[in-house]
């Protein structure tokens, strides 16, 4: 099992470029999660998703957006790359049920900077 | 809503030395889980250890262990023995039982071990 994976793992955008982060869990989880990691910020929930074909708003979801058409993947797009968005993002993926129920497993991130 | 709070940016302890990370929260729930994670230079983010909040038992896992004062909504992390693979960044983390799974978390303590 290869777990939690993200593509790709650095990249490099100027401001107002469009791009897409893909996570692809093989773990048969319901529940998928984005996350964005600023230093001094701990981490926190851009968008999530409890099904294929659902997503929902997390803390922090302006300026992105979200799909998750299956189950396996849960995809993560700037439509117009801002500095702001300069970040570590990290996707999760979990499972509702007996415990340890809803353990988050994470993939291994990648660094977005916006110029 | 939840919130976490790590007061301590950073720390430091010589090897083999004990060290004690603090975290406290606030939860309107009555049902729900805390968590330490540790993330290394590699960035990954590993999770360390694990507390039901109806269990009233501290939880361990070998040299990692936690002092849960629910009425103080206190969840400090003791690492005894520490070595030098325990430098990381530490995470202390909640997850209410009714929220589909959804982390928070504080901003991070780093520690340093020193040889």
């Amino acid at each position: 099992n290869a777990g939690v994976t993200q593509t790709p793992k650095f990249r490099v955008l100027k401001t107002g470029q469009s791009m897409t982060l893909l996570c692809a869990q093989d773990m048969n989880h319901e529940y998928m999660y984005w996350y964005r990691q600023d230093p001094g910020m701990g981490l926190r929930l851009i968008h999530y998703s409890v099904g294929e074909g659902t997503t929902a708003k997390g803390e922090v979801p302006d300026g992105y957006n979200v799909s998750r058409l299956k189950k396996q993947n849960f995809l993560l797009g700037l439509e117009s790359a801002a500095p702001s968005q300069t970040s570590v993002y990290f996707c999760a993926s979990s499972t509702p049920g007996r415990e340890p129920a809803y353990e988050q497993y994470f993939g291994p991130g990648t660094r977005l900077t916006v110029t | 809503a939840q919130t976490v709070t790590q007061s301590q940016p950073e720390m430091s302890v010589q090897e083999a030395e004990t060290v004690t990370l603090s975290c406290t929260y606030d939860t309107s729930e009555n049902n729900y889980y805390l968590f330490w994670y540790k993330q290394p230079p590699s960035r990954q983010m590993i999770l360390v250890i694990r507390q039901e909040a109806y269990k009233q038992q501290n939880a361990t896992e070998n040299r990692f262990s936690v002092n849960f004062q629910k009425a103080a909504k206190s969840f400090s992390l003791k690492i005894s023995d520490s070595q030098l693979g325990d430098t990381a960044m530490y995470f202390c983390a909640i997850r209410g039982g009714s929220t589909l799974g959804r982390l928070y978390f504080g901003r991070g303590t780093q520690l340093t071990v020193w040889p």
